[in-house]
């Protein structure tokens, strides 16, 4: 069974452009989490999907990101215009139900703004 | 709000040493804890959880974690220290309602074995 999977593993941009972050959850699982971890800081939740439905944003830092689920399959995080302090490795995790207590988590995307 | 507290960002320890690494966790709610290791270029991986049952809990590589609601911990431990444990560990709480799911993160401990 594949694992999540995360395109691109690093990315490095400039101050206003923008990026588009991919993950690929573990096949039938209905829920996807973004996460994010700032250097030398705890890792975040920015938000869950179930399905393609956002179950809870909450913790997305602002109207610069944005996030989709298409089909309730592969997700997408894109950050429009990115700022410097975006940068950070941004984590995507899936599990078949809220209620598992496991959540199955990529390598990460390394981003980096210049 | 619930948050984790993980003390010592980075700690060494000789190959077939005692690893502890510690964390505590601020609940009001009976909590449901995890630990998790990152290798270098990897995705987080789950070593162990906690969820109520029994608190002394076991997990993957010979690691385990005692839950001590009195204390409010829940520190990782192995007895004998193995070259290939070196990586970064994670202590997180599931937090209470919201999305019934997202985790809350302590700021990861760095853990060096030396030959």
């Amino acid at each position: 069974e594949a694992g999540v999977t995360q395109f691109p593993s690093h990315s490095v941009i400039e101050k206003g452009q923008t990026v588009t972050l991919r993950c690929d959850p573990i096949s039938g699982h209905d829920n996807l989490y973004w996460y994010r971890r700032v250097m030398g800081k705890e890792i975040k939740f920015l938000l869950h999907f179930v399905k393609e439905s956002k179950q809870d944003e909450s913790g997305m830092p602002n109207n610069r990101f944005l996030a989709e689920r298409t089909g309730g399959t592969y997700s997408t995080l894109k950050v429009q215009p990115a700022e410097l302090e975006d940068s950070g490795v941004y984590f995507c995790a899936s599990s078949h139900t809220a209620g598992d207590y496991e959540q199955y988590f990529g390598p990460g995307t390394r981003l980096t703004v210049t | 709000a619930q948050s984790v507290t993980q003390l010592g960002s980075h700690v060494s320890v000789s190959e077939g040493a005692l690893v502890l690494l510690r964390c505590n966790y601020s609940s009001s709610v009976p909590p449901y804890l995890f630990w998790y290791v990152q290798y270098p270029n990897q995705g987080l991986q789950l070593l162990l959880k906690y969820t109520s049952a029994a608190t002394l809990v076991k997990g993957i590589n010979g690691f385990e974690a005692e839950f001590k609601k009195s204390e409010t911990s829940f520190h990782l431990t192995k007895p004998s220290a193995h070259m290939s444990d070196a990586a970064e560990y994670f202590c997180a709480v599931r937090e209470y309602g919201g999305s019934q799911g997202n985790l809350i993160f302590g700021k990861g401990t760095k853990l060096s074995v030396k030959p």
